[in-house]
Formats: structure tokens, C-alpha cells, sequence
């Protein structure tokens, strides 16, 4: 079964169009991430939800909105697509632990590969 | 701020043979962790060992070992006896808390690692 699972694998668009992409997790994590990964293959985070809540927002462009329905759903609105965006996101989640002491390994989704042309 | 540092984009190592990727941490912290991942071609992220920062013994996981240097802050990931299927590039991460005690995960810049046959 998957564990952390991303809907669409691929997506080509316009520019000035509006996306979504899904993720949900199976593994009963509390916590989901939205990270992005450019042409240079650098990762970095977006966005994170603990319980449906927002508790981690980078430094992203207002046409991106996170959504998340339940704690295993953690959706991603892109509105007014540009050419920048073109990238891939990755969904992960992790257990949240309310100390650091433990290991709280995130698992990442198979990624959506988004063109903007 | 916190930072990753891996200073080998690329590099080549012989079928059966063993290879370490370094990878370099800044971090003002005292508790805090370490994560390798490996994304092969197919693009997948994937989570391989991890090292915590008050951890004494270095983290293995098959063939794959953590040679961590806390004085050093060093935490290289070594594959023993490699294989074709290690062809992958591989990142280092460690985890940022934050003050509400949630994390993210600060990422290197990757090292591509080609096995030779």
C-alpha cells in the first residue's frame, strides 16, 4: 500500500491557469508538508499543517494556497500559474512529537512534476 | 541559521566497492537530527538512515552507515559494496525546530553518485 500518495504524477499547463495537486497519507502522521524542488534539484520546504492547521508558512507567493480537509489530506492551489513555477512538489508527512528528542522521519510522496509553458 | 553543506556535486565509485558522500552542518542547537534520503531517476524521495544529535553509537541501516563527527559537525553517509542500483542522487537534511516545536527539514544541495560496473 502506498504511504504517502500524489495525484497528479505530471502536469503541463499555461501560464496564467489555475491547478491543484493532491497528496494524502496513510500512515496516521499528524503533520503534512508541501515541499518544492527546483530545476537545480534544490529542495525546500513550503508549507506544513499539524491536525488541519497551518503551522508553517516559507516565504511563497499568495497564488499558492494549501488545503487540508483532514489530518491525511494536504492539498496544494496554484492560482495565476507562471513559468517560475515549474518544478517539482513534493508532499511528505512525519508523526509530530512534541519534544525534539525524537526521530520523526518525514515520508515523502512520489512527487508531481509541473510544467508551465 | 542553520545550514547543510555538501560539497561534491558528482561522484563515481566502483561496483562492490564502498563510497562515503560528506555532508557538512551548522547549527546553533544542541538537540537536533540528521537525515540521508535518496532519489533515484524515477524521482521518488527516499528515506534511508538517520542520526540524532545525542545519539552515541553511528546509525546503520543494511549497508548504509552514518560516520558521525559531532566536533566536527560532520555526518557522512557510507555505502558499503555498492551497486548499480545506488546510481542516485542523495541528500542530506537535518531538522529545524521551531519555536512552537513543530520542524522542517533544512535540505543539501545533493550529491549525484554513478556506480560503475
Amino acid at each position: 500500500d502506498t504511504a504517502v500518495s500524489q495525484t497528479p504524477k505530471y502536469l503541463v499547463t499555461q501560464m496564467g491557469n489555475d491547478k491543484s495537486i493532491k497528496c494524502e497519507q496513510n500512515l496516521g502522521h499528524d503533520t503534512m508538508y508541501w515541499y518544492k524542488q527546483d530545476s537545480k534539484k534544490f529542495l525546500k520546504i513550503m508549507f506544513s499543517y499539524n491536525n488541519k492547521e497551518l503551522i508553517i508558512n516559507e516565504t511563497v507567493p499568495n497564488r499558492f494556497s494549501p488545503k487540508s480537509p483532514d489530518k491525511a489530506h494536504l492539498n496544494l492551489h496554484i492560482n495565476s500559474l507562471e513559468l517560475g513555477d515549474s518544478a517539482v512538489y513534493f508532499c511528505a508527512s512525519s508523526q509530530e512529537v512534541a519534544t525534539s528528542g525524537g526521530q520523526e522521519t518525514q515520508y515523502f510522496g512520489p512527487g508531481t512534476r509541473l510544467l508551465v509553458l | 541559521a542553520q545550514k547543510i553543506t555538501q560539497t561534491q556535486p558528482g561522484m563515481f565509485v566502483q561496483e562492490k566497492e564502498a563510497v562515503t558522500l560528506d555532508c557538512t552542518y551548522d547549527t546553533s542547537d544542541q538537540s537536533y537530527g540528521l537525515f540521508w534520503y535518496k532519489q533515484p531517476s524515477s524521482g521518488e524521495m527516499i528515506f534511508l538512515i538517520y542520526q540524532g544529535s545525542y545519539d552515541e553509537q553511528n546509525a546503520t541501516e543494511g549497508r548504509y552507515s552514518l560516520n558521525f563527527q559531532k566536533a566536527r559537525k560532520s555526518a557522512n553517509l557510507v555505502i558499503s559494496a555498492s551497486q548499480l542500483g545506488d546510481s542516485a542522487m542523495y541528500f542530506c537534511a537535518m531538522r529545524e525546530v521551531l519555536m512552537d516545536s513543530s520542524y522542517k527539514l533544512i535540505f543539501g544541495s545533493g550529491t549525484r553518485l554513478l556506480v560503475r560496473p
